[in-house]
């Protein structure tokens, strides 16, 4: 079945820096790949998606790269706030709409 | 739109009690999926439903647990006997039909198993 790792398990960074999550898939079959915030105590939110036909999405200080062939993707927020502190999910969907997590990534971003 | 709804939002009961957590999807929305939280395990998918059918609970940890979906709007995840192991948030999620349509989630039910 499809494993998701994620990389790393915390990050912290100073506001105004940029920060760069990382994820490798291992099922080629996968073609969707979002990504979700979640912030203490609250439930997961979709901040951005990408498709196995796109490269690249940028969404404001948000983008998502994927990298088909090397089977992985990554999430970069530039111009960190201390708001974008939460913990970040990466997925991917192996087929017949099922969802993989990754094990998440803690972001602190100081002030 | 009210986004997906679970209830009750907190639950505390002691080991052994029957348990039953709620979920109205979004209208419209013919996938409902139900997850667990922790931390040793992340998030977990158990099971999920597609037109009220289910279509895959090999997520689902034992004969304890199950699910139905009665009708579009409704939907239950039960634990019978529950036991302190099964202490967790447990999020129900919907969507349209097709792979690459996001997954919506509701606030969760945050379960302690005394």
């Amino acid at each position: 079945g499809e494993n998701v790792e994620q990389h790393p398990s915390t990050l912290s960074v100073q506001e105004g820096d940029s920060a760069v999550i990382k994820c490798t898939y291992s099922d080629s079959a996968s073609n969707y790949f979002p990504w979700y915030k979640q912030e203490l105590g609250k439930r997961p939110q979709l901040i951005i998606d990408i498709r196995s036909n796109v490269g690249e999405k940028k969404d404001q200080r948000i983008a998502v790269t994927l990298n088909k062939t090397a089977k992985h993707f990554s999430l970069h927020i530039t111009e960190t706030q201390p708001e974008d502190s939460a913990v970040y999910f990466c997925a991917a969907t192996p087929g017949f709409q099922k969802l993989v997590f990754g094990t998440g990534t803690r972001l602190l971003v100081s002030p | 739109d009210a986004g997906v709804i679970q209830s009750p939002r907190h639950e505390v009961t002691e080991m052994g009690q029957e348990v039953t957590l709620r979920c109205k999807p979004i209208s419209g929305h013919d996938y409902l999926f139900w997850y667990r939280q922790t931390m040793m395990r992340g998030l977990e998918l158990l099971i999920y439903f597609n037109n009220n059918v289910p279509i895959d609970d090999s997520g689902m940890p034992e004969d304890r647990f199950s699910a139905k979906m009665p009708n579009a709007s409704f939907s239950t995840l039960k634990i019978q006997p529950s036991e302190p192991r099964d202490s967790a948030v447990y999020f129900c999620a919907s969507s349209f039909g097709g792979e690459d349509q996001p997954q919506h989630f509701g606030d969760g039910t945050r379960l302690s198993i005394l």
